[in-house]
């Protein structure tokens, strides 16, 4: 089973400062069809988790353009470019395989604070 | 907007079923725009997909639970539900409803609030 393997596991960042988090896979994430469907949530204090990024690098419906995403194969990364106090909370790399059926895991999950 | 909402026992024994039901509101399931799906997040923990359903009533499960996990749905009342079987202590966790899309996006779009589940004597 493919194991992503988040770090770190808390990060402190300073307001307007940039946060880097890494996943890493057991396996790589590339896909029979060729795409890589690596994801990134964000789940506030409080809430339900959400999308942000979908297929590595593409910003899901509502998230801000502070949030990216690149890598390949087996090593991912979502970088926020200027935090701000609304983006603590808690991020999870998440991958989805098709065969044989459409099925889901995620990371440990990284807690970013805001200082 | 689709909107979901959770509801069911909070407080579940040991070796019992855990049922919980997921309301939707702003779309129909029969309309085949999504797959609606359950995922639970255990205590300080990360979170876990658990299968889903289709408009057409076909399901996926989770190969970890799926001896133990029966998705379905009322499109009349426009529901769908989860039952899970002989729930152990492992089991408490925060369940959630979600919508789940398939390619390109190959993930999830709507969530409930999610409701916290205990499994205790």
């Amino acid at each position: 089973d493919i194991v992503l393997t988040q770090t770190p596991l808390s990060s402190s960042v300073a307001l307007g400062q940039p946060a880097t988090i890494f996943c890493r896979s057991t396996e790589s994430l590339v896909d029979s069809d060729g795409n890589t469907y690596l994801s990134w949530l964000q789940q506030r204090p409080g809430q339900p988790p959400r999308h942000l990024i979908y297929q590595v690098s593409n910003r899901y419906s509502g998230a801000p353009d502070r949030f990216s995403g690149s890598g390949a194969g087996t090593d991912f990364t979502l970088k926020i470019s200027r935090v701000e106090a609304e983006d603590v909370g808690i991020y999870y790399c998440m991958q989805a395989t098709q065969f044989p059926q459409r099925m889901f895991t995620f990371g440990q999950g990284t807690k970013l604070e805001v200082k | 907007q689709v909107q979901l909402q959770e509801s069911g026992p909070r407080l579940v024994k040991p070796s019992q079923t855990l049922s919980l039901t997921c309301s939707v509101s702003g779309g129909s399931i029969s309309s085949g725009g999504y797959y609606y799906s359950w995922i639970r997040q255990h205590p300080e923990k990360g979170l876990e997909w658990i299968g889903r359903i289709f408009y057409t009533g076909a399901t996926s499960y989770n190969p970890s639970l799926k001896s133990r996990v029966t998705i379905s749905a009322d499109m009349s009342e426009n529901e769908f539900s989860l039952k899970l079987a002989s729930v152990t202590a492992a089991d408490t966790a925060v369940y959630y409803c979600v919508t789940e899309l398939g390619p390109p996006i190959n993930g999830f779009d709507v969530w409930g609030q999610g409701t916290t589940v205990t499994v205790s004597s």
